[in-house]
């Protein structure tokens, strides 16, 4: 079973600044899906990125941004002139591309905190 | 099209008790999913439906738990005989059917058995 992991409990970032989230992955499938979700306090998930992995090319929305490693099988996420706004959990997922069955599989997620 | 509903925002009740809790999609998704998320966790998958078909259970949907969807419209998630383990989030989430299509989620309910 694919398995997401996000070794970073929690990060801050100034206002303004930039910060990287991290995600490993572990699959043996070589076509898969990636993404980013935020969830701000007590608000809905939103979609923040999503990446292919057939695509060599990193994501891009925005000030949000991927480093997608497919050989390392890690998929990073950078956020630019961070804002107050930004201030939520972040979790990565994962979706197998081989069934268009499989839900997405979640890490564990990355609590930031922006600081004015 | 205001995006995913949850209903309730909020259930307390008491241990043994049964609870319903319903989630309206975007009504062209015809995809449907139910996960669970505990404090400093992300979301566990639980359960998805195609249209009126549940295509998926996972173990962790004990035979207390129940779902439903039936037109393809709507869905009702019920746990019967609640435990406190059963103290969560429950997120329903929507999308079309499709490898790179992200979900829709609802602003969940949140599940206080004591």
């Amino acid at each position: 079973a694919q398995t997401v992991t996000q070794s970073q409990p929690e990060m801050s970032v100034q206002e303004a600044e930039t910060v990287t989230l991290s995600c490993t992955y572990d699959t043996s499938e070589s076509d898969y899906y990636l993404f980013w979700y935020k969830q701000p306090p007590s608000r809905q998930m939103i979609l923040v990125i999503r990446q292919e992995a057939y695509k060599q090319q990193n994501a891009t929305e925005n000030r949000f941004s991927v480093n997608f490693q497919k050989a390392a099988k890690s998929f990073s996420l950078k956020i630019s002139d961070s804002q107050l706004g930004d201030a939520a959990m972040y979790f990565c997922a994962y979706r197998s591309g081989n069934s268009g069955n499989t839900p997405l599989v979640f890490g564990k997620g990355t609590r930031l905190s922006v600081i004015a | 099209d205001t995006g995913v509903s949850q209903d309730p925002r909020h259930k307390i009740t008491k241990r043994g008790q049964n609870v319903t809790f319903r989630c309206d999609p975007i009504s062209e998704h015809n995809r449907l999913y139910w996960y669970r998320q505990t404090l400093g966790q992300g979301p566990e998958f639980l359960t998805y439906f195609q249209n009126e078909a549940q295509l998926e259970k996972s173990r962790l949907l004990s035979d207390r738990f129940s779902a439903e969807r039936p037109k393809g419209s709507f869905s009702t998630l019920e746990i019967q005989r609640t435990e406190q383990g059963d103290s969560a989030m429950y997120l329903c989430a929507s999308s079309l059917t499709g490898f790179n299509y992200g979900y829709t989620f609802g602003s969940g309910t949140r599940l206080t058995v004591v």
